[in-house]
Order: C-alpha cells, then structure tokens, then sequence
C-alpha cells in the first residue's frame, strides 16, 4: 500500500526557534500534499494544501508567514513552524494524494508531535 | 465544515461486528462517502470509499442507502486493535474548490471490548 514518511516523529524546542518537518510518500508520486494540526482530544484541522512546484495555498486563520510550506518534488514537501511558541505545540500531521489511479484516495503520515518550551 | 453526522461513541465486543453508522443528508450527487480511522497518537488511516455501490474491501464493508443520505460502516470481525476514532468524510473525488478537501468531524470513538 502506499506510505507516508514524517520526519521527525516528534520533536521538542524552545520557544522561538524554528522546527522543519519533512513529509515524503515513499512508494507512489503525490501532487498534492496537506498539511493538518490536530490539539490534544481535538479532530484533524487542514492547515494548507501544496502542489509541487507551487505555492500551499492556506487555510482561513492560519499565518502562511509562520508555517512554511515548499512542495519542491512529487515525493517531498516540508512544513516549517517559525519563531515557535507554545501555542504552537501540537500533532502535525501531513496527507498526500496519490497522482495516479483517479487521485480518489489520501494517504497519511504517521505524524510529527510538536513541543515548544 | 463537515457535513456528516456521526454517534460520538459506541461499544462492541471482541469477534462481533461493528456497524458504525453515518448521516449525510446534504450529499451531492459527486461527493463520494470516506471513511477513515485514526488510533491514538497516530495519522488516520484510509479505510475505504464508496459512491452509491456498496463496496468490500479486505479491512471493512461499506454501505451506502439507495438515497445516498447514510451509510454504514462495517468490521465484520472487530478486534481490539480496531479500537480508534473513525471518521466518515464526503468529498468530490477531484479538486474543485473547497469541497475537494478532506474535512474531519469529530468521528465515532469505537472501543472493542474483550
């Protein structure tokens, strides 16, 4: 079956820094990937959608300035979580749509547990 | 915002079957019914999808009424490990706008007793 790679699993920074997480679909090419944040007993929220080689487009509220999205290849895209605060602290969790075969399903990754001190 | 309609928990015994059900009375006549399952601390998994057909795949069956308005997921063995929240999802197979988007309600918290 497909899978989907993150990159770290989890991660722990102080506040103020900045954390890349990696998103690769290891055996299928995926144009579009996504990007979700999910709070403690709280369901997946979408953060953004990519398509290699343009720019994520966002979701209402979220700071495109403060998470970075670069799709660069159809197997990679990264998120980047700038100047963090706790706030920021949750499960990340990235999706990507495979190319081929309808594009009907998502796949997802294993996510990328996020603390900020 | 999602536009299904799930219980927010339900039960089942060990070896029996888990009939998860779901309302979605507002379906298009484009939008396809997913289901997927999330275990704690972990990404959702895809389980299956279905546009008026039922559909029978190697983890679960999926039901769906004559008028699209519902439709039932079923683990026709559950076992401990199918314990997880799943999410029943409606959404255009391809991009077009927003409903393209695969958006999560607050699904059914399934637990699997022994």
């Amino acid at each position: 079956g497909a899978v989907v790679s993150q990159h770290p699993s989890w991660v722990i920074c102080k506040s103020g820094t900045s954390v890349k997480i990696e998103c690769r679909s290891l055996d299928f090419q995926a144009t579009t990937m996504f990007w979700y944040r999910q709070f403690p007993k709280q369901s997946l929220m979408l953060m953004a959608t990519s398509n290699e080689g343009s720019k994520a487009t966002y979701e209402q509220g979220v700071e495109k300035d403060k998470f970075l999205i670069n799709h660069a290849s159809l197997t990679l895209s990264t998120l980047t979580v700038t100047s963090a605060h706790p706030e920021d602290s949750s499960f990340y969790i990235c999706s990507a749509r495979s190319s081929s075969g309808g594009g009907h399903t998502q796949y997802f990754g294993p996510g990328t547990r996020l603390t900020v001190l | 915002d999602a536009k299904t309609t799930q219980p927010p928990s339900m039960d089942c015994a060990e070896g029996r079957a888990a009939n998860l059900p779901c309302n979605h009375s507002t379906i298009s006549g484009n939008e396809y019914v997913y289901w997927y399952r999330q275990i704690h601390s972990q990404g959702p998994q895809y389980i299956i999808h279905g546009l008026k057909n039922n559909e029978t795949n190697e983890m679960a069956s999926l039901i769906i009424t004559e008028d699209r308005k519902s439709s039932t997921l079923i683990l026709p063995h559950a076992t401990l490990r199918d314990t997880a929240v799943y999410y029943c999802i409606v959404r255009v197979a391809r991009s077009g706008g927003s409903n393209y988007k695969l958006t999560f309600g607050k699904g059914t918290l399934l637990t699997v007793n022994p």
